[in-house]
């Protein structure tokens, strides 16, 4: 059971955008910053937005990300068949006093 | 260029210990908090460790509380896991992480990662 919560899996065409939620609580996603990772099949994950809104440099801006309340956003637009792959938003837990993963989405591009 | 090599996996019995090492490059070691972060087969990212750049403060999931010691030596660019008591379900890949600092918890670099089986 993951403290952050993702849908498992969404698709789209490419050229489409797609959302993916990612929900908390006011002690992990409501105190603390969100990022989001992309992990292509086989290899480890990398950073795609930290900060809940900033893109580290080679990101292309196609990637967004946004925060409000206890949850957040990441979003993808132009969808390329490159970007199939899992995402994770990750944040930090202030009662747990630990690091916090959502459950991972899976994006299908069709 | 930024490295994290992670090694020290392997396959433990239960209730066995490992110590899981990452050796760091490109970087300043001293100015970043660590983390580990595992990954069970077919599963999803789960915190395990953090400590900060000075090894002041360490930080556990409560699935490891009490069974692995996150630890570093800053003179010789290392980060450490030392997990006692394994279980099955500690199983996993091991990924050594840097955090991007500023109390973010922004995970911006990530090594390749070291396969731990605990299994009889």
């Amino acid at each position: 059971q993951s403290v952050l919560t993702q849908p498992p899996s969404v698709s789209a065409a490419p050229g489409q955008t797609v959302t993916i939620s990612c929900s908390g609580s006011n002690s992990n996603i409501g105190k603390n910053y969100v990022s989001w990772y992309q992990q292509l099949p086989g290899t480890a994950p990398k950073l795609l937005i930290y900060e809940n809104n900033k893109r580290p440099s080679g990101i292309p801006d196609r990637f967004s990300g946004s925060k409000s309340g206890t949850s957040a956003t990441l979003g993808i637009t132009g969808l390329q068949t490159g970007d199939e792959a899992d995402y994770y938003c990750g944040t930090w837990d202030s009662s747990l006093g630990a690091g916090a993963f959502g459950g991972g989405t899976k994006l299908t591009v069709l | 260029e930024v490295q994290l090599v992670e090694s020290g996996g392997d396959l433990v019995q239960p209730g066995g210990s490992l110590r899981l090492s990452c050796s760091v490059s490109g970087f300043t070691f001293t100015t970043y908090g660590m983390h580990w972060v595992r990954q069970a087969p077919g599963k999803g990212l789960e915190f395990v460790s953090a400590i900060r750049d000075d090894g002041s403060s360490t930080y556990y999931a409560d699935s490891v509380k009490g069974r692995f010691t996150i630890s570093r030596d800053n003179s010789k660019n290392t980060l450490s896991l030392q997990m006692s008591t394994l279980r099955p379900e500690d199983t996993a890949v091991y990924y050594c992480v840097r955090d991007r600092g500023g109390g973010t918890n922004s995970l911006d670099c990530w090594g390749q990662g070291t396969l731990v089986t605990v299994s009889s």
